[in-house]
């Protein structure tokens, strides 16, 4: 079936390092792919998403490609802050007319230290 | 503009407990999902609603889960009787029509002792 796998965490950082998280899939078809962010006792937030293959998506200094070749969907960040702390959830959804479930991978904790 | 809303944000129950979850979605968002996470996990579907039928309930694990949307407005989740396994944070999220961006609340987490 349908499934997103992205990298196992928790991931540290220094406030200023540079963020990868690694987000494959496997829907067939042109899924939608996103990122949500979760910061602490708050409700899963839209970060990006990219609707279609080679899209990029960006909002807050993190940016996402849709790569259909490598089915791959990778969060980055040039310089990440004490407030990107979170977790991060990549997931994909099917549109049209049914625009139902997302299918999530398991989340990444990022903690940036000062 | 009010976001989704989740009540009651902590629960705590006994095995064998009924618990009734219930999720109100922003005003005019047709589509409404809840998602359950357990224990670090993904976040897996449970339902879909489109005004108050129930477009796809794929996820829902067993027949002791029962949702609802009467009137197409709020949703409830009710679990009867709660089993350990049941344990974990579960999502409520809503959508406009035709639109993929799905608006989550903060959860309601839910501890079967």
């Amino acid at each position: 079936g349908d499934s997103v796998t992205q990298m196992e965490g928790p991931v540290t950082l220094s406030e200023e390092a540079f963020l990868t998280i690694n987000c494959t899939y496997t829907a067939t078809g042109y899924p939608s792919l996103f990122w949500y962010v979760q910061y602490p006792g708050e409700g899963l937030q839209l970060l990006l998403k990219a609707t279609k293959a080679d899209d990029k998506g960006s909002n807050k200094g993190f940016e996402a490609t849709y790569r259909k070749e490598t089915t791959s969907f990778h969060l980055e960040k040039g310089s990440v802050q004490v407030s990107d702390s979170a977790v991060y959830f990549c997931a994909q959804g099917l549109g049209g007319t049914s625009y139902g479930k997302l299918t999530f991978g398991q989340g990444t904790i990022l903690t940036v230290h000062p | 503009e009010a976001g989704v809303t989740q009540f009651p944000s902590h629960s705590v129950i006994e095995k064998g407990q009924t618990v009734t979850l219930r999720c109100d979605p922003i005003s005019g968002h047709d589509n409404l999902y809840w998602y359950r996470r357990v224990m670090g996990k993904e976040i897996k579907f449970l339902l879909h609603f489109v005004k108050e039928s129930k477009q796809d309930e794929s996820g829902m694990p067993n027949n002791r889960f029962l949702a609802e949307r009467t009137g197409g407005t709020y949703s409830t989740l009710k679990v009867q009787p709660a089993e350990l396994e049941d344990s974990g944070v579960y999502f409520c999220a809503s959508s406009q029509p035709n639109r993929d961006e799905q608006f989550f609340g903060p959860g309601t987490r839910l501890t079967v002792l």
